[in-house]
């Protein structure tokens, strides 16, 4: 069951232009991390949200955690080539086991 | 350092081969992961590594073996894998595993063994 939604799957822009990106779900979550991954590398933790209705600022990426703590956006400013990636995004189930539950993620694109 | 370092960066290897991926950290980490990752897809969790022990196996096949020799260190053994386990092999390593949230449970990556079986 993919209890994180993400869109849109791709998305291909020109250089300089705006973009946002959305996770969204039904259930509620303590906290969520968004991750980015650039061809042939492993993933990069960017930012982990928290409170709901908080928005954190990375440079030209700014995050939001919605709310009611179930969803999040990346609303990427003036987009470069180096923006280029897959954004994951991801929350984590605490428990005795506990582990991290990835959306399917957004190929983003950033042309020149 | 927050850096997570996997050899060999490539591997090729045939289906009756036996090899080895090596994952290392020097956080003071206690829990370790491996993950299976497919062009465009998410990673894949595979196993966890709590305090040294195996504490998830997400139903992998056992060609797929794990070990887990100090807190510092992570391998996967390989034997007799098939062309579809072709994919990018990532290590990551977080604080600690257990209830709660908060940067306790982040993961940091490994740039990953890219893993072609022929």
């Amino acid at each position: 069951t993919q209890l994180l939604e993400q869109s849109p799957q791709f998305l291909s822009i020109q250089e300089g232009e705006n973009l946002t990106v959305y996770c969204n779900s039904s259930s509620v979550f303590s906290s969520l991390q968004w991750y980015r991954q650039e061809p042939g590398e492993g993933p990069v933790l960017l930012v982990t949200v928290v409170t709901g209705g908080e928005v954190k600022k990375l440079k030209r990426l700014t995050f939001q955690f919605g709310d009611a703590r179930k969803d999040s956006s990346l609303h990427i400013t003036a987009a470069q080539p180096g923006d280029t990636g897959l954004y994951l995004c991801a929350y984590y189930r605490g428990s005795t086991l506990g582990r991290l539950y990835f959306g399917r993620g957004t190929q983003l694109t950033v042309w020149p | 350092d927050t850096e997570v370092t996997q050899t060999p960066k490539h591997l090729v290897m045939g289906m009756t081969n036996k090899k080895s991926l090596k994952c290392e950290q020097h956080m003071g980490h206690r829990a370790m992961y491996w993950y299976k990752q497919k062009a465009k897809k998410p990673p894949e969790l595979m196993f966890v590594y709590s305090y040294e022990k195996l504490s998830i196996n997400e139903s992998v096949p056992s060609r797929f073996s794990p070990e887990c020799p100090n807190s510092s260190l992570l391998n996967l053994h390989l034997h007799a894998l098939q062309p579809e386990d072709s994919a990018l092999y990532l290590c990551a390593s977080s604080q600690g595993t257990g209830r709660g949230a908060g940067s306790r449970y982040e993961q940091y990556f490994g740039p990953g063994t890219r893993l072609t079986v022929t």
